[in-house]
């Protein structure tokens, strides 16, 4: 969607390596979700920013996780150091205009591949 | 918290034929239940919602019904194409200030 501009689209890594995923919400509530999907777990919610602000970062797996707003057009999720198991879609949300949680617009993702 | 169950898992139907994909939840409090469709190598877009405050709603072949008795919703598309094949998710939340929990995913195969 152009709402939410993710970059990279994919991104292979070998084990250990820092990795990090970007998020560019064009417009929209000021929210914003980070969400993992992978078929063992469906859509995961990582954390979320209300106002650039981390709200809720209770769904981060680890301490290797971590993620900053800066601004409320950019956001980054950084693994480090990374694990095979980290390999999954990442996605960015930006919450409605009507209403943080009134139905999200997604990015496309990036495929993260950990080897 | 809540908890979303989404059946089936898959479905696979004829072109023109109908899809239903249904959800429960449990926490009787909830109000707000999106559905998303997320097509090959995209994201997931939301495609319809219905609030507690109304039974049904439809957006050409697409419609949703809600039994807040019960705590089930259901999603109907009619007419199925093989460009409605994707990935549809169900959500449920108290509304705008919760996040949404989200179903496993139905993966719907149109075939032509």
């Amino acid at each position: 969607d152009a709402g939410v501009i993710q970059s990279p689209r994919h991104e292979v890594t070998e084990m250990g390596q820092e990795v990090t995923l970007r998020c560019k919400p064009i417009s929209g509530h000021n929210s914003l979700f980070w969400y993992r999907q992978t078929m063992m777990r469906g859509l995961e919610l990582l954390i979320y920013f209300n106002n650039n602000v981390p709200i809720d970062d209770s769904g981060m797996p680890e301490d290797r996780f971590s993620a900053k707003m800066p601004n409320a057009s950019f956001s980054t999720l950084k693994i480090q150091p990374s694990e095979p198991r980290d390999s999954a879609v990442y996605f960015c949300a930006r919450g409605s205009p009507t209403g943080a949680n009134y139905g999200y617009t997604f990015g496309s993702g990036t495929r993260l591949t950990v080897v | 918290g809540e908890n979303v169950e989404q059946h089936p898992s898959t479905l696979s139907v004829q072109e023109g034929d109908s899809a239903v994909i249904k959800c429960t939840y449990s926490d009787s409090a909830s109000n707000y239940f999106p559905w998303y469709k997320q097509e090959l190598g995209k994201g997931p877009q939301l495609i319809i919602d219905i609030r507690s405050n109304v039974g049904e709603k439809k957006d050409q072949r697409i419609a949703v019904t809600l039994n807040k008795t019960a705590k089930h919703f259901s999603l109907h598309i009619t007419e199925t194409q093989p460009e409605d094949s994707a990935v549809y998710f169900c959500a449920a939340s108290r509304g705008g200030s919760y996040i949404p929990t989200f179903g496993r995913g139905t993966s719907l195969i149109v075939h032509p």
